[in-house]
């Protein structure tokens, strides 16, 4: 059981490239997140979701793409990288009904030049 | 949308002294408030959470308190222990917004000896 699995754990662009950051959970939860650390910013949801096949915009979604095409992957998608993107990026997961508790992947940490 | 503030953002205590760390939130629809550590390049980590039936609720040498009227809720750390320090985040989450977890910009636990 290895819980939320994210790769790669570090990465490196150059502004205007493309990406996905990977994630991957084996508890067979229903819904799943990405957030951004950025310092003195706490966690932001960038993007959610309940469900295969479904998905929806969270706090800061602007430059990022999701797709939810099975329970267990929910890949995160940087259409074209800018330095504003520079950040550590976590995904989570939880079961499905109120007030689960969260699981935090170990996370990426990303940097744009 | 809901607003989660933090206070204080750094914390420095003498080992075997009590922490306390508060947070305030805008939404009266909240009713998930969870607490979570994170370590120095790790995950966040769930260690105490608390619903909105329930004012109190205690685990060994960590408590949370929460005062739906004022909208304010609390992380108390008793005898506190040079592996305590790290980063605290307290979140909350209104019903029926699945996975829309709302995180404070965090707390930074310093534990001397």
């Amino acid at each position: 059981n290895a819980g939320v699995t994210q790769t790669p754990k570090f990465q490196v662009l150059k502004t205007g490239q493309s990406m996905t950051l990977q994630c991957a959970q084996d508890m067979n939860h229903e819904y799943m997140s990405w957030y951004r650390q950025d310092p003195g910013m706490g966690l932001r949801l960038i993007h959610y979701s309940v469900g295969a096949g479904i998905t929806d915009q969270g706090e800061v979604p602007n430059g990022y793409n999701v797709s939810r095409s099975t329970t267990e992957d929910f890949p995160l998608r940087l259409l074209s990288a800018a330095p504003s993107q520079t950040s550590v990026y976590f995904c989570a997961s939880r079961l499905g009904g109120f007030n689960q508790p969260q699981h935090f992947g170990d996370g990426t940490r990303l940097s744009i030049l | 949308g809901e607003n989660v503030e933090q206070h204080p953002s750094t914390l420095s205590v003498q080992e075997g002294d009590s922490a306390v760390i508060k947070c305030t939130y805008s939404d009266s629809a909240s009713n998930y408030f969870p607490w979570y550590k994170q370590e120095l390049g790790k995950r966040p980590q769930l260690i105490i959470d608390i619903r909105s039936n329930v004012g109190e609720k205690k685990d060994q040498r960590i408590a949370v308190t929460l005062n739906k009227t004022a909208k304010h809720f609390s992380l108390h750390i008793t005898e506190t222990q040079p592996e305590d320090s790290a980063v605290y985040f307290c979140a909350a989450s209104p019903t029926g917004t699945a996975s829309k977890l709302t995180f404070g910009t965090g707390t930074r636990l310093q534990v001397t000896l």
